[in-house]
């Protein structure tokens, strides 16, 4: 069975602080997908990234960057100096292909970014 | 502008009357999906349909219902039979086949039954 555990519940940091969010996953698929989601207070999930079991490389995105160590069952994210619109609950979320695509979410980190 | 529209936003229900909540996507995605999410805790799926006409179970089915008719649209029914109902429902939709897809997801509706 497929889960994923986001084990820091809340995070709070300062201003142009750097922070990283941890995501382990467990799945017996050697074929399966992680993505990122951020859940701002307005409610509505934007994705952040879509990675795929066969590509460990790391990924960079302005500020954002995650690492992905299939090692490790890990796949976290970090924010480089962050702003205060950072604040938000962040999920990772885990897919195996041949599982109807459904998506396995962790139950999120609550970054609070205080100026 | 392509995305996932959700109504209403707030939802007010009496206990034991049934409630259907909207979801309408023109992404253009065959794939659609219903979530549910408490407080404190992540997303748990309720439903899902890869192709009009079609529809499975998620992990926590019971005592709701959907439909989907058309491929623009998947409406969730929460029956009397739901036993905690108050919750944030979002619905996601997102290309079907070959490989595993994002999930785009609506604003979500916020449903409260007293």
């Amino acid at each position: 069975a497929q889960k994923v555990t986001q084990a820091q519940t809340e995070i709070s940091v300062v201003e142009k602080e750097d922070v990283t969010l941890d995501c382990v996953y467990e799945t017996r698929d050697t074929t399966y997908y992680l993505f990122w989601y951020k859940q701002p207070p307005s409610g509505e999930l934007v994705f952040l990234i879509r990675r795929n079991s066969f590509d460990e490389q790391n990924e960079i995105s302005g500020r954002y960057s995650w690492n992905f160590q299939k090692s490790t069952s890990s796949f976290n994210f970090t924010i480089t100096a962050s702003q205060v619109v950072d604040s938000a609950v962040y999920f990772c979320a885990l897919s195996e292909k041949g599982g109807s695509e459904k998506l396995v979410f962790g139950k999120g980190t609550k970054l609070t970014v205080n100026p | 502008d392509g995305g996932i529209t959700q109504s209403p936003k707030y939802l007010f229900r009496k206990e034991g009357q049934n409630v259907t909540l909207s979801c309408e996507q023109n992404l253009n995605h065959d794939a659609m999906y219903w979530y549910r999410q408490d407080p404190g805790q992540g997303l748990r799926l309720i439903y899902y349909s890869q192709i009009v006409n079609d529809f499975q179970k998620g992990d926590i089915a019971e005592g709701y219902s959907v439909s989907r008719e058309k491929k623009e649209s998947f409406p969730l029914t929460v029956t009397s039979a739901q036993k905690n109902p108050t919750a944030f429902y979002l619905c996601a939709s997102s290309i079907a086949g070959g490989a595993v897809y994002e999930q785009y997801f609506g604003p979500g509706t916020r449903l409260t039954v007293t």
